[in-house]
């Protein structure tokens, strides 16, 4: 139950766009079309914005997006604002029946 | 609205032992599986475990099997982590979160409950 691979960090300025990668492994990212994404801003409930690879639950903005290539998945942040400034973490169903986090990535917008 | 709200946290010294709640409300609590999710100071999101509807199915992290077990009242709505032998490096915010009716991701999650574990 290794975590999934994230970027310690990544920035933007306010209106550009950003990618996180999410790398693991056919166990997991690779195996299943079941990666979401959470937001979190410390002290507060993690935010679900994408599941199932790439579906926005109702009420996110659409300017965020997710996809996945093989063992990666991403999550794009387009024209970022100030309030994107957060953690992101990945999360995965496993092969063996277990759940696993990416090891978060934190954004600053510029 | 759904709301989950833990409790229980508090500071407890290695090897002992706390049982964390989690009250649930606003929807029906029978027909979800629940999660436990932590964050230790500094680090990122774990899952640690989950407990599907019925009670009966539970499943751990390789962290916490053997010491950690995950129980659920139906009849009260509510869901209970209960923590054995505990380490330093189990302090850490406590959250739990509803699981979707797919069983692959959480939309709903409490505020979570600070344990600490020092001597």
């Amino acid at each position: 139950q290794s975590a999934l691979t994230q970027p310690a960090s990544v920035s933007g300025s306010p209106g550009q766009s950003i990618t996180i990668s999410c790398t693991g492994t056919s166990g997991d990212v690779g195996g299943h079309n079941y990666v979401s994404w959470y937001q979190h801003h410390p002290g507060k409930a993690p935010k679900l914005i994408i599941y199932d690879v790439d579906n926005r639950p109702s009420g996110v903005s659409n300017r965020f997006s997710g996809s996945k290539s093989g063992n990666t998945a991403s999550l794009t942040i387009s024209g970022l604002q100030a309030e994107d400034e957060a953690d992101y973490y990945c999360y995965s169903y496993t092969d063996s029946i277990s759940y696993v986090f990416g090891t978060g990535t934190k954004v600053t917008v510029l | 609205q759904v709301q989950l709200v833990e409790s229980g946290g508090g500071v407890v010294q290695p090897g002992r032992s706390l049982r964390l709640s989690c009250a649930a409300s606003g929807f029906s609590f029978s027909t979800h599986g629940m999660h436990w999710v932590r964050q230790a100071p500094g680090e990122g999101l774990q899952w640690v475990g989950v407990v599907r509807s019925d009670g009966n199915n539970k499943f751990y992290a390789d962290s916490v099997k053997g010491r950690f077990t995950i129980s659920r009242d139906n009849s009260k709505n509510i869901l209970y982590l209960q923590l054995n032998s505990l380490r330093v490096e189990d302090t850490a915010v406590y959250y739990c979160a509803r699981e979707d009716f797919s069983g692959y991701y959480s939309e709903y999650w409490g505020l979570g409950t600070l344990v600490t574990v020092s001597s």
